[in-house]
């Protein structure tokens, strides 16, 4: 079980829009602006996609947004393309000490149909 | 442009010691922290400890303090995760990761060790 919880897949249809959602607790995403997003295809390194909860990096398509409510964190890809179809994994900075300085969510399968 | 290069899979029996190892290029080396994460089959990821190249402040996650080595050589621009003697349950695929501010930027292409009698 990952620290973090994510659901495991989500699916959606070109151009639409869907949104992935990564809950934790007031000791780390709730407590701070430390979110991150990140899009992995199969045999790839990770992408970072958004940081400090609404960031988008440079380069990084503006169909992707952030945001966060309470303890949950939100991932919204809008006008859904095939090529965004990959894992995406959420992170958090951390007080709790017993777990390290940073905690990922278990990971979400984007499916597009 | 940033990159982070891993070295390849490895294939090693319980007990064998094994150091992979994390090159970086295209930025300043020694002026970012190198986390390493690990993702054992069908989990998800968690953050092992972390490495400043700059003077080799090291700090461990609770739970691979005493299980692993991080290390790093500045002069070129590498970071290392070390076993001294691995376990079966070490089986995983191995990460490292560009620390920028509080958040993993960019990601090496992962290690994969496997670990079998």
């Amino acid at each position: 079980q990952s620290a973090l919880t994510q659901p495991a897949s989500v699916s959606g249809s070109p151009g639409q829009s869907i949104t992935i959602s990564c809950t934790g607790t007031s000791s780390d995403i709730g407590g701070y602006n430390y979110v991150s997003w990140y899009q992995q295809h199969p045999g790839k390194a990770p992408k970072l996609m958004i940081y400090d909860v609404s960031n988008r990096p440079s380069g990084v398509s503006n169909r992707f947004s952030g945001s966060k409510s309470g303890n949950t964190a939100s991932l919204t890809i809008s006008g859904l393309q095939t090529e965004d179809e990959a894992d995406y994994f959420c992170s958090s900075y951390t007080s709790t000490s017993t777990v390290g300085e940073v905690l990922f969510g278990g990971g979400t399968k984007l499916t597009v149909l | 442009e940033v990159q982070l290069v891993q070295s390849g899979a490895e294939v090693k029996k319980p007990g064998e010691s094994l150091k992979i190892s994390c090159k970086g290029s295209g930025y300043s080396f020694t002026s970012y922290w190198i986390g390493w994460v690990r993702q054992m089959p069908g989990k998800g990821l968690e953050w092992m400890g972390i490495i400043y190249p700059g003077d080799s402040d090291t700090r461990y996650s609770p739970s691979f303090q005493g299980q692993v080595t991080i290390s790093a050589d500045k002069s070129i621009s590498t970071s290392y995760l070390q076993w001294s003697s691995l376990k079966a349950s070490d089986t995983a695929m191995y990460y490292c990761a560009r620390r920028s501010g509080r958040i993993p930027d960019y990601w090496g292409q992962g290690t994969l060790v496997t670990v079998s009698s």
